[in-house]
């Protein structure tokens, strides 16, 4: 079962405009809403979390929104730049005993900003 | 600083071949975790150590994958008898703490192509 989608397997965007990357999750239970940017032949970098007790993150051209009720995470990048291209993985988690926080990955949106 | 590091980043087997993935985390990091991911998929938690101990190996694929941390530092994922559908990256991820939640730093992963 897939506890985190990401529906848009590609998202394309002019430099300079926003990019809005879009996750929904299952499980009401988690505690902490990740994205994480990744670069060919690269691990993932963090890039912004939210708790599950805000509904906005801000830092920098980054800001992460949570809605709880709809178990949807957005990340909107304002203003788009090139060097934003790359594969965005929402991840989801909570605490467990057996497992920390591991942390459960979306499929990932490729997000490409062109000139 | 040093990140995490893995080793080999690129490994390719011949079919019922065993492998050995090495990760090296952060110093100091008390949680480490193993996640794979293939071709088109999102990434896979496989196994999670608190220190050097593992509280449930159930998220490994098979009972031909085994894992092993010593001393709170390296970390090695065997794959015995290694079949293609265990073709994928393998990431290895720190984190300071296993009580709280804190950000997970990854490695750049190990290529394995079985062929």
């Amino acid at each position: 079962d897939q506890q985190v989608k990401q529906n848009s397997p590609s998202l394309s965007v002019q430099e300079g405009r926003i990019s809005i990357l879009n996750c929904d999750y299952t499980n009401s239970m988690f505690d902490y809403f990740l994205w994480y940017k990744k670069y060919p032949a690269e691990g993932p970098t963090f890039l912004i979390s939210i708790s599950s007790i805000k509904d906005k993150n801000e830092d920098g051209r980054f800001t992460v929104f949570l809605n709880k009720s709809a178990k949807h995470l957005s990340l909107h990048i304002v203003p788009s730049q090139p060097g934003d291209s790359a594969v965005y993985f929402c991840a989801v988690t909570l605490l467990n005993s057996n497992s920390g926080y591991a942390l459960n990955f979306g499929k990932g949106t490729s997000l490409l900003v062109t000139p | 600083g040093a990140g995490v590091s893995q080793s080999p980043s690129n490994k390719v087997t011949e079919k019922g071949k065993d492998v050995e993935l090495r990760c090296d985390p952060i110093s100091g990091h008390t949680a480490l975790y193993w996640y794979r991911q293939r071709l088109g998929q999102g990434l896979e938690f496989l196994i999670y150590f608190q220190g050097n101990s593992a509280p449930d190996k159930s998220g490994l694929p098979s009972d031909r994958f085994s894992a092993e941390r010593t001393g709170e530092s390296v970390s090695t994922l065997t794959i015995q008898r290694t079949q293609q559908e265990d073709s994928a990256v393998y990431l290895c991820a720190s984190s300071p703490s296993t009580s709280s939640y804190n950000e997970q730093f990854f490695g750049p992963g190990t290529r394995l192509t079985v062929l």
